[in-house]
């Protein structure tokens, strides 16, 4: 069965740089939502869209930014870049909103900034 | 703001024994409550899912129990294996919103 992808699997970028991160659901999955886990801790929340339009928003930086494509694909942008974004940053997607269905997650995209 | 505590943090347990992971959160007001694995490094492998009207669910060696009124979740793992090592998180789905709160996780490992 189609899982979730996420590409790239890892990136590596400086300070100061930006960074895309993109996000492919479940065929037929309408929502989507991105967590980030730092090193050693717990994912968290950041910011999910439903039919393309913005559904919630948790702890997302100012300097992040995400959209949701008509395909339904997402994109997390990143700018200015601190060290503190190191992390593996996940996509969920989920069918219909909102959702008390499973949250299929994504392998992830490990972000490094050096 | 809901809080998800899972207890122990670390567990270590030679093969072959049955464990019990902890999990309790704050505001009893969930959608439902769902266990994952992860693997260092690695993605997250939803194990069970459990809808608040229910009070568990079942896949194979795997138990997962909600007492919602209570605020408290258990994963029964029968007969672990070296396989089973990796960290369990449990995370829940509170009612208005859309977004999982997870817990700092278990970190398993079971010695051959």
């Amino acid at each position: 069965a189609a899982g979730v992808i996420q590409s790239p699997r890892h990136l590596i970028k400086e300070k100061r740089e930006t960074a895309t991160l993109k996000c492919y659901p479940i065929p037929r999955h309408d929502t989507v939502y991105w967590y980030q886990q730092g090193p050693g801790q717990d994912p968290q929340f950041l910011i999910s869209f439903y039919e393309k339009m913005q559904s919630d928003k948790g702890s997302i930086p100012d300097r992040f930014s995400a959209q949701q494509f008509s395909d339904y694909h997402s994109e997390l942008n990143m700018s200015s870049l601190e060290l503190g974004d190191s992390a593996l940053y996940f996509c969920a997607s989920s069918f219909g909103q909102p959702s008390t269905d499973t949250q299929y997650f994504g392998p992830g995209t490990r972000l490094t900034v050096l | 703001k809901q809080e998800v505590t899972q207890i122990p943090a670390a567990l270590s347990v030679p093969e072959g024994e049955n464990l019990v992971l902890n999990c309790s959160f704050t505001d009893s007001a969930i959608y439902n409550l769902q266990w994952f694995r992860q693997d260092p490094g690695k993605g997250l492998t939803s194990l069970l899912l459990i809808q608040s009207s229910q009070r568990e669910q079942t896949s194979g060696r795997l138990n997962a129990s909600l007492d919602k009124s209570s605020g408290r979740s258990t994963l029964y793992i029968a007969a672990s294996q070296p396989g089973d090592s990796a960290t369990y998180l449990c995370a829940v789905l509170e009612s208005g919103y859309s977004t999982l709160t997870f817990g700092k996780g278990t970190m398993l490992l079971v010695s051959p």
